[in-house]
């Protein structure tokens, strides 16, 4: 069964600390590894997607870096405005999007 | 102009009522979505759509019926609400399920009150 484990479940930072999200995952067939940040009360924002091991991907202070097993989402020089929840998710042969549950990010001033 | 609509926002009801969630995406996406996102936070995609036709149908009880009037409406209607319903519910879309053109893009959801 494909499956999603973030870690950790919460993750406090000064402004300008930086680090690392860890999303682990297990699928059948991986056609896309998703990043989502979720803002209290709004719907999850797209980040990135994915495809292949080796992958990398970069936004602004956010760069998504995928294995064989896990992916990371890491965030350098962290503002307050990043203070949010980020969601990871796989999508494997059955087409369906299978998301973790999450890391509340809190980056104090 | 916002990519992905639904409404309500808040829906609260009481049990054993009927009630439908609308949405609407002008992305000109071909494939919707329904997601069920619980008090833990978890997201669980519940129905799939594909230029109106159903491709995913999770195990969810028959109370449940999305309908898909054109490629840019998904509907989700609710017979006989329960306590255990109460959730935020996510509409989604893609360009389609092919790799590459797989991202999804959610609207802002709405939050379902059973009393």
């Amino acid at each position: 069964e494909d499956q999603v484990t973030q870690s950790p479940e919460a993750l406090r930072l000064q402004e300008g600390e930086s680090s690392s999200l860890n999303c682990s995952y297990t699928v059948s067939g991986l056609r896309g590894l998703f990043w989502y940040r979720q803002d209290p009360g709004k719907g999850p924002e797209f980040l990135f997607t994915l495809y292949s091991a080796g992958e990398e991907k970069e936004k602004e202070r956010l760069k998504a870096t995928l294995t064989k097993k896990e992916s990371f989402l890491h965030i350098t020089a962290p503002k307050p405005e990043d203070s949010a929840t980020y969601l990871c998710a796989v999508q494997g042969s059955s087409y369906k999007l299978i998301f973790g549950s999450g890391t509340r990010l809190l980056v104090r001033p | 102009d916002t990519a992905v609509s639904q409404t309500p926002k808040y829906l609260v009801t009481q049990m054993g009522n009927d009630k439908s969630i609308k949405c609407e995406q002008n992305l000109g996406h071909d494939t919707m979505y329904w997601y069920k996102q619980d008090s833990k936070k978890f997201l669980k995609i519940m129905f799939s759509y594909n230029n109106k036709e159903l491709i995913i149908n999770e195990t969810v009880p028959n109370r449940f019926s999305p309908k898909s009037p054109d490629k840019a409406h998904l509907n989700l209607h609710i017979n006989s609400l329960e306590l255990g319903d109460s959730a935020v519910y996510f509409c989604a879309s893609s360009p389609s399920t092919s790799v590459g053109y797989n991202e999804q893009f959610f609207g802002p959801g709405t939050r379902l009150t059973v009393l």
